[in-house]
């Protein structure tokens, strides 16, 4: 059965520091994974998705994730925080039964 | 173009008592999916709608129901509420494209179960 598994549920970094947000996967197929976001009181948000095709998906906001089929990963990372990023972080992947399986969630914190 | 919305916000139910939660879907999408996130977890999978048919379910018990209207709307009904009901209930609508597709979320309802 496909889950994911995310690893920190909180991670703190500074501002213009290196944002990584690690998530492991669990499928016994190709896998299609996907990165959502939640700001406070609200919805998810989709940041990006990784289908077919090349390992290494930018999406919005400055964030990038690279598909590892060797290390079952699809690590979250942006090269330099900002103070708006501050949110709940979602990885997920899409199950058998028209489902997304998501993980619990990291909470991310950005100091000044 | 119209996002997803839900109502109510919030709410506050007795166990045992009955809600509805309401969602309207993203102009052209025809798909709606309900989730149960409890607070500190991530989103669990209640049910998919397409076509007013359900299109998969979750691991939720008989007393969470739901409908799709023709215009794509949808409702999670829920029974003989208990209190781990307590949760952000998020609607989500999409196009079906067997799950490579982008899910589009409301803010959700809020519900309190005492």
């Amino acid at each position: 059965a496909q889950s994911v598994t995310q690893l920190g549920s909180h991670v703190s970094v500074s501002e213009g520091a290196l944002v990584l947000l690690r998530c492991n996967y669990s499928s016994s197929v190709p896998p299609y994974l996907f990165w959502y976001v939640q700001y406070p009181n609200q919805g998810l948000q989709l940041l990006l998705k990784y289908t077919t095709g090349a390992t290494l998906v930018k999406g919005i906001n400055g964030f990038e994730a690279e598909f590892k089929k060797s290390e079952t990963s699809f690590h979250l990372t942006k090269p330099s925080a900002h103070m708006s990023d501050a949110a709940e972080y979602f990885c997920a992947v899409s199950g058998h039964n028209n489902d997304m399986r998501f993980g619990a969630g990291t909470r991310l914190t950005v100091k000044p | 173009e119209t996002g997803v919305t839900q109502s109510p916000t919030h709410l506050i139910k007795t166990r045992g008592q009955q809600v509805t939660l309401r969602c309207s879907s993203q102009s052209g999408h025809n798909t709606v999916s309900w989730y149960q996130q409890a607070l500190g977890q991530g989103p669990q999978f209640i049910f998919q709608y397409y076509r007013e048919e359900e299109n998969g379910r979750g691991n939720f018990p008989p007393r969470f129901s739901g409908l799709q209207f023709p215009n794509y709307s949808s409702e999670l009904n829920v029974n003989a509420l208990e209190l781990d009901d307590s949760a952000l209930y998020l609607c989500a609508s999409s196009l079906p494209t067997k799950n490579t597709g982008e899910l589009f979320f409301g803010e959700g309802s809020r519900l309190t179960v005492l």
